[in-house]
């Protein structure tokens, strides 16, 4: 079964301290693997897409980097204002040969003045 | 250009009563899509088109109707609301179903008494 498992479900941090969040996957035929950040009463907002390992992708103090098994989302020196949910998507391509988007949970990042 | 646009933001409906969620987008994109989010869970398909006119289930279409009878709109239908149903929903278009970042509404939060 296709799964995505994102890491920690929660994390508070101070303003200027860095930190990753994870997004592990198991999925055959990856198609893509995009982020996105949710605020508080608001749809999910796209952030990254990542196609193929080794990829990075990199805006403000948010960079994005996958792997063969999972991607990560360094935060480097957040402000108050990077305060969100942010969500993981992976897209494959399933046995039938349709395709599937499966979400994780999200981790919750709260930064901290 | 205003993106994708749901109505209402809040409802409360009582169990078996009917309604109908609104969705438009401006983005001309091709694919659309319905979405519901539940607290500890990941995002989950409920309905999606590919194209005016074309229709298919997702992961949890049972109580759900919809149709595609132009580009821009694309409403879901509650037949008889069930408590179970009681969730935030998001509509969500894209360019293509494959490989393409979703733009998501800003959500729907239906009650069901």
């Amino acid at each position: 079964e296709d799964q995505v498992t994102q890491s920690p479900e929660a994390l508070r941090l101070q303003e200027g301290e860095s930190s990753s969040l994870n997004c592990s996957y198991t999925v055959s035929g990856l198609r893509g693997l995009f982020w996105y950040r949710q605020d508080p009463g608001k749809g999910p907002e796209f952030l990254f897409t990542l196609y193929s390992a080794g990829e990075e992708k990199e805006k403000e103090r948010l960079k994005a980097t996958l792997t063969k098994k999972e991607s990560f989302l360094h935060i480097t020196a957040p402000k108050p204002e990077d305060s969100a949910t942010y969500l993981c998507a992976v897209q494959a391509s399933t046995q039938g040969g349709s395709e599937k988007l499966v979400f994780g949970k999200g981790t919750k990042l709260t930064v901290n003045p | 250009n205003a993106g994708v646009t749901q109505t209402p933001k809040f409802q409360v409906l009582k169990t078996g009563q009917s309604m109908t969620l609104q969705c438009a987008q401006d983005m001309n994109h091709e694919y659309m899509s319905w979405y519901r989010q539940d607290p500890g869970m990941g995002l989950r398909l409920i309905h999606y088109s590919v194209g005016a006119g074309i229709t298919d289930q997702g992961e949890v279409p049972n109580g759900y109707n919809v149709s595609r009878s132009t580009t821009e709109d694309f409403p879901l239908r509650l037949l008889s609301a069930a408590p179970s149903q009681t969730s935030v929903y998001f509509c969500a278009s894209s360019y293509s179903r494959v490989g393409s970042p979703l733009h998501f509404g800003n959500g729907t939060r239906l009650t069901v008494t």
